[in-house]
């Protein structure tokens, strides 16, 4: 079993749509939560981290499950620029100088 | 003012070169990584150096040989290339808070073995 393993995409929605994104992570000793955006030829950039109770940061919504070692996206009113791949990413540490784990990520195209 | 950045952008050689990547990050963290992001995207961890020390070295042939002259550079050589060294390679650096740790990658450098 992957690591970190996420919903296979691609997910094609037309703007203004509300998509989800799933993850699962198999380390139940994992300790930080992420998503990370990647635009097509171009690094990972953290999009937000996942906290226990839940969080949002405007169209953004991240939850956390730890008893099912789940994580979710959810995107709200989507943009023609939220088009990109979204990498679940744990960190089995809660301290510096450990590395992420990276899901495959999800793409996703919003059409106008 | 780029915060993490990589030379050079892309690499086209033969198999059998040696050659060498290089990455400085100006943010002032102490650690820095090396990613190998193959053809299938899949991002996995190469290295891991903190302040200078070399904390994690994955699976990697050695072959593949990083140096850090200093905690705001991590340079990755490669020698011998093969075709299955093709792929795109970031290097990040991150700086431990209370809260998290946030890694921040550079623009990638993209490795082509011929």
């Amino acid at each position: 079993r992957k690591e970190v393993e996420q919903d296979p995409g691609p997910f094609n929605v037309p703007e203004g749509a509300t998509v989800a994104f799933n993850c699962t992570y198999s380390n139940s000793a994992s300790q930080s939560f992420f998503w990370y955006r990647q635009d097509c030829r171009k690094e990972p950039k953290l999009l937000m981290s996942v906290y226990s109770s839940g969080n949002e940061d405007g169209r953004f919504t991240a939850q956390l499950n730890r008893a099912s070692q789940y994580i979710s996206l959810l995107i709200r009113d989507s943009k023609l620029s939220d088009s990109a791949t979204y990498l679940c990413v744990v960190n089995t540490q809660n301290s510096g100088n450990t590395p992420l784990v990276f899901g495959k990520g999800t793409r996703l195209s919003v059409i106008a | 003012d780029t915060a993490v950045s990589q030379t050079p952008k892309y690499l086209v050689t033969q198999m059998g070169n040696d050659k060498s990547i290089k990455c400085e990050q100006n943010l002032g963290h102490d650690t820095m990584y090396w990613y190998k992001q193959d053809s299938k995207k899949f991002l996995k961890i190469m290295f891991s150096y903190n302040n200078k020390e070399l904390i994690i070295n994955e699976t990697v042939p050695n072959r593949f040989s990083p140096k850090s002259p200093d905690k705001a550079h991590l340079n990755l050589h490669i020698n011998s290339l093969e075709l299955g060294d093709s792929a795109v390679y970031f290097c990040a650096s991150s700086q431990w808070t209370d809260v998290q740790e946030t890694q921040y990658f550079g623009p990638g450098t993209r490795l082509l073995v011929l």
